[in-house]
C-alpha cells in the first residue's frame, strides 16, 4: 500500500523558516508528480505547490510564491517544502499527496496524514 | 485564483440521492476535464473519490459519480449512507498551471 509520511512541522515565529519532508514508499516515486496541500484550522483545503516526477518543473500558489520552495530527491523517495518568511496565515496542517502522472498533479491520489505548522510569537 | 464555489451544506435521508455542485470559470472547471472530488472525515486526510470529471478510483463505491456541464461540475451520491457524512471538496486544474479547490460542502445524513 502507498505510504506518505510527513514530518518537520512545529511552532515557528513569524518571519522564520521551516522545512517539511514527505517520505514515500511502495510506488515508483520518480514516476509520480507530488504536491503539498494545506488546511488551516477549521478551514478548507488550499493547494500550495506541485513538482513533476523528474523535479524539473515546479508550480506554486500565488500565496506562497517567492517564499516557499518545493523540491524532491528521487534517490531518497522524499519530497520537501522549504518555507521561509512565514506568516500567521501559513498556520495549517500540511499534507503531501501523489499523482500517478509524472508531469503535473491534475488530482491527488494518495495523501499523507499531515504535519501541523503553527506560526506564532 | 479564487476558490471554486460549492454549497456550504447539503443533506439527505438514508437511501436518497444528493448532488453537490462546484462552480468555476472557463479558466478552470469549464476549460479542462481535470475536475476531482475528495471526501474528508473529521480529523482525517482527504480521500480521492472522483478524478478527471467522472472516473472512480479502484475501491470507491459506484454510488459516487461525477459530471460536468459548462463551468459547473457535480458530484452525485446515490443510496446515501451514514458513512457518507463528511466534508466534500472539488478541485480543478487552471489555465495558470495551478490547482484550485472548492470552498467545501458538509454533507449531513438525516
Amino acid at each position: 500500500e502507498v505510504q506518505l509520511l510527513e514530518s518537520g512541522g512545529g511552532l515557528v515565529q513569524p518571519g522564520g523558516s521551516l522545512r517539511l519532508s514527505c517520505a514515500a514508499s511502495t510506488f515508483t516515486f520518480s514516476s509520480y508528480a507530488m504536491s503539498w496541500v494545506r488546511q488551516a484550522p477549521g478551514k478548507g483545503l488550499e493547494w500550495v505547490s506541485a513538482i513533476s516526477g523528474s523535479g524539473g518543473s515546479t508550480y506554486y500558489a500565488d500565496s506562497v510564491k517567492g517564499r516557499f520552495t518545493i523540491s524532491r530527491d528521487n534517490s531518497k523517495n522524499t519530497l520537501y517544502l522549504q518555507m521561509s518568511s512565514l506568516r500567521a496565515e501559513d498556520t495549517a496542517i500540511y499534507y503531501c499527496a501523489n499523482t500517478p502522472i509524472p508531469y503535473f498533479a491534475y488530482y491527488f491520489d494518495y495523501w499523507g496524514q499531515g504535519t501541523l505548522v503553527t506560526v506564532s510569537s | 485564483q479564487s476558490a471554486l464555489t460549492q454549497p456550504a451544506s447539503v443533506s439527505g435521508s438514508p437511501g436518497q440521492s444528493i448532488t453537490i455542485s462546484c462552480t468555476g470559470t472557463s479558466s478552470d472547471v469549464g476549460g479542462y476535464n481535470y475536475v476531482s472530488w475528495y471526501q474528508q472525515h473529521p480529523g482525517k486526510a482527504p480521500k480521492l473519490m472522483i478524478y478527471d470529471v467522472s472516473n472512480r478510483p479502484s475501491g470507491v463505491s459506484d454510488r459516487f459519480s461525477g459530471s460536468k456541464s459548462g463551468n459547473t461540475a457535480s458530484l452525485t451520491i446515490s443510496g446515501l449512507q451514514a458513512e457518507d457524512e463528511a466534508d466534500y471538496y472539488c478541485s480543478s486544474y487552471t489555465s495558470s498551471s495551478t490547482e484550485v479547490f472548492g470552498t467545501g460542502t458538509k454533507v449531513t445524513v438525516l
